[in-house]
């Protein structure tokens, strides 16, 4: 069966730490990518995405991912995080083919000041 | 345009009843999708449905089900509700006209079972 995986249940990391989210998908067929950001007590947001073309994409807030598609993965990173990153990351896999989406079951950041 | 909308916001449910939740999609948007989200499960597929059918299916039991209307509103029902179904419920809709069209998502319905 296909599925997302986020390896990391829960980062910590302080202010101007670099960041990075693995996420990896089982499916041998087209993808679209995605990247969402929940917030605390607010709904999920679309933060980057991709589909075709450059597989370094650039999304809201400074934030990148980059496909690499014989690792089948699609990890998020961002040079310098911020205390208001703070939130939960889901990583998103569209199977094109079948319009089936399936999310990973998301990543926490907790940022310190 | 106006975002995905769900209502209600809130509920409270006792063991055995059943509920309805509704969800009005993004104007123009087809496909709309049902996700129910609980802590350290992410969100789990429901089901899909697109111009009034229902695309795909995730493994849910069969108290959960759905419908589209033509208008692209949709609903989703519990039966016999249980403790474990207390989450969120998180409907999405996307244009669906080819590749790079995510989902937008709506605020949610929380659940609590008692």
């Amino acid at each position: 069966a296909q599925s997302v995986s986020q390896h990391n249940h829960h980062v910590i990391l302080s202010e101007a730490a670099s960041l990075e989210l693995g996420c990896n998908y089982s499916y041998g067929g087209t993808v679209n990518l995605f990247w969402y950001v929940q917030y605390p007590g607010q709904h999920l947001q679309l933060l980057l995405k991709y589909f075709s073309g450059d597989p370094l994409v650039k999304g809201i807030k400074g934030f990148e991912a980059e496909f690499i598609k014989s690792k089948f993965s699609f990890n998020l990173r961002k040079p310098s995080v911020q205390w208001s990153d703070t939130a939960e990351y889901f990583c998103a896999v569209l199977m094109y083919n079948n319009n089936d989406m399936r999310f990973g079951a998301g990543t926490r950041l907790t940022v310190k000041p | 345009k106006a975002g995905v909308t769900q209502t209600p916001r809130y509920l409270i449910k006792t063991r055995g009843q059943q509920v309805t939740l509704s969800c009005s999609p993004i104007s123009g948007h087809r496909s709309v999708s049902w996700y129910q989200q609980t802590p350290g499960q992410g969100l789990q597929f429901l089901f899909e449905y697109f111009s009034e059918t229902q695309r795909n299916k995730g493994n849910f039991p069969g108290r959960f089900s759905g419908r589209q209307f033509s208008n692209s509103r949709s609903e989703m029902n519990v039966s016999t509700l249980e403790l474990g179904d207390s989450a969120l419920y998180l409907c999405a809709s996307r244009e669906d006209r080819g590749q790079g069209y995510g989902y937008t998502f709506g605020s949610g319905t929380r659940l609590t079972v008692v």
